[in-house]
């Protein structure tokens, strides 16, 4: 079974930029959250979505946004970039929600903003 | 909300001694610990988690202990091997809310 793809591995943006990224979870997972990791603040929630709907928010700028698609792929959209915005993107998809189950982590996407 | 902190940040073992490492929650109504194991450019990988209808649980070199009363929880492990070298993360959830995670622990085992 295939595990959690993230798109792209690496991104260079510049301040103001924009950018997208995506993610497919593991086929039948329907929850889908996106955290940012950076080494100063760790692993901070962004959202998370379930169903084509956002389920839960973190707390981050507007210029945060994402959405889910029917098949359960998600993508994230940052806008205006800042320098601040360079970290690893993960994406973790969970069977359900409700219970507690175990979420899967990608391999992230490295956002660096120049 | 949730804040989970965990300790220590860094910690060096020899290779077969044992590593523990620590975690505090605040909100009483999480009922799911997770663990998980974050090597160089790769995410984190799910490695062990604990509910709260149990106290503890082990997988091979790998268990987690949970004290509901005292909020802590903690992961030990044994026999440590250079491939155990990473950084470890622990989580705690109510359910419906995101995992919150702990700041991470940079774990060296030296051969």
């Amino acid at each position: 079974k295939a595990g959690v793809t993230q798109t792209p591995r690496y991104l260079i943006k510049t301040r103001g930029q924009q950018v997208t990224l995506s993610c497919s979870p593991i086929s039948g997972h329907r929850s889908v959250s996106w955290y940012q990791q950076t080494p100063g603040q760790g692993l901070q929630f962004l959202f998370e979505y379930f169903s084509e709907t956002q389920r839960n928010k973190g707390n981050f700028p507007g210029r945060f946004s994402g959405r889910q698609f029917s098949n359960s792929r998600s993508e994230m959209n940052v806008s205006t970039l800042e320098l601040g915005d360079s970290a690893l993107y993960l994406c973790a998809s969970t069977l359900g929600r409700g219970v507690n189950t175990e979420a899967f982590f990608g391999q992230g996407t490295r956002l660096t903003v120049v | 909300g949730e804040n989970v902190e965990q300790h220590p940040s860094t910690l060096s073992v020899q290779e077969g001694d044992s590593a523990v490492i620590k975690c505090t929650y605040s909100d009483s109504a999480s009922n799911y610990f997770p663990w998980y194991k974050q090597e160089l450019g790769k995410g984190p990988q799910l490695i062990i988690d604990i509910r709260s209808n149990v106290g503890e649980k082990k997988d091979q070199r790998i268990a987690v202990t949970l004290n509901k009363t005292a909020k802590h929880f903690s992961l030990h492990i044994t026999e440590t091997q250079p491939e155990d070298s990473a950084v470890y993360f622990c989580a705690a959830s109510t359910g419906n809310t995101p995992l919150v995670f702990g700041k991470g622990t940079r774990l060296s085992v030296i051969a």
